[in-house]
């Protein structure tokens, strides 16, 4: 049974370019969400997708972007990059009808590095 | 809106014991979970409380006051394998996707 799996595991990106993240949730899970970790803090929410939606979203601008597909699988876009945005990115699935007691589990995320 | 409080370090030797204390302020709670992280891995669920009490499981206990926003995460038998990052967290205002705190970064030592 495959766990959460993202690619690519890392990335280095010039400042002003675009970049495309990949997630394929644990089997079974239908709900996929994205958080940014800088070096040194907890985990940060981007958003969260469900039937292929954006259902919640944190404090990011709209160079984030996010796509969710049929088979559950995600993307994070994230447009005219800024040094700031050299974090670990992790992708975390769930179950969305089994509320908010359940754990969920990420991927090793990508470490993305805008020079 | 939520915020989690951790102490940023905690030091401690083979086979001792450690607590790492977090305190929250959050508008709906829906229970405190802790998540551990290695350099370089993805964070992995350690314990939920939903209500208050201690929660055991192995070498790792968990403990949550809903009256004074506080929980934390008792290490026993210290391992050098437990040398990483900790953190609290708890749901967001809509229940669905997590907050986390600082993190605590344990360091075991021989």
């Amino acid at each position: 049974d495959a766990g959460v799996t993202q690619s690519p595991t890392h990335l280095i990106k010039t400042r002003g370019q675009q970049v495309t993240l990949r997630c394929s949730p644990k089997s079974g899970h239908d709900t996929v969400s994205w958080y940014q970790q800088a070096l040194g803090q907890g985990p940060q929410f981007i958003f969260q997708y469900y039937e292929e939606e954006e259902r919640q979203r944190g404090n990011f601008p709209d160079r984030f972007s996010g796509h969710q597909f049929p088979n559950y699988s995600s993307e994070l876009n994230v447009n005219a990059l800024l040094l700031g945005d050299s974090a670990l990115y992790l992708c975390a699935s769930s179950l969305w009808l089994t509320g908010p007691n359940t754990e969920a589990f990420f991927g090793q995320g990508t470490r993305l590095t805008v020079v | 809106g939520q915020s989690l409080e951790q102490p940023s370090e905690v030091t401690a030797v083979e086979g001792a014991i450690v607590q790492i204390n977090c305190t929250y302020q959050t508008s709906g709670f829906y229970g405190l979970s802790w998540y551990q992280q290695h350099d370089g891995g993805a964070p992995t669920f350690l314990s939920y409380n939903a209500l208050d009490g201690l929660e055991e499981t192995g070498r790792f206990s968990s403990f949550l006051s809903r009256s004074d926003s506080y929980g934390y995460l008792l290490l026993q038998e210290l391992q050098m394998k437990d040398s990483a990052s900790y953190f609290c967290a708890v749901r967001g205002d809509y229940g669905q996707n997590f907050v986390f705190g600082p993190g605590t970064r344990l360091s075991v030592l021989p």
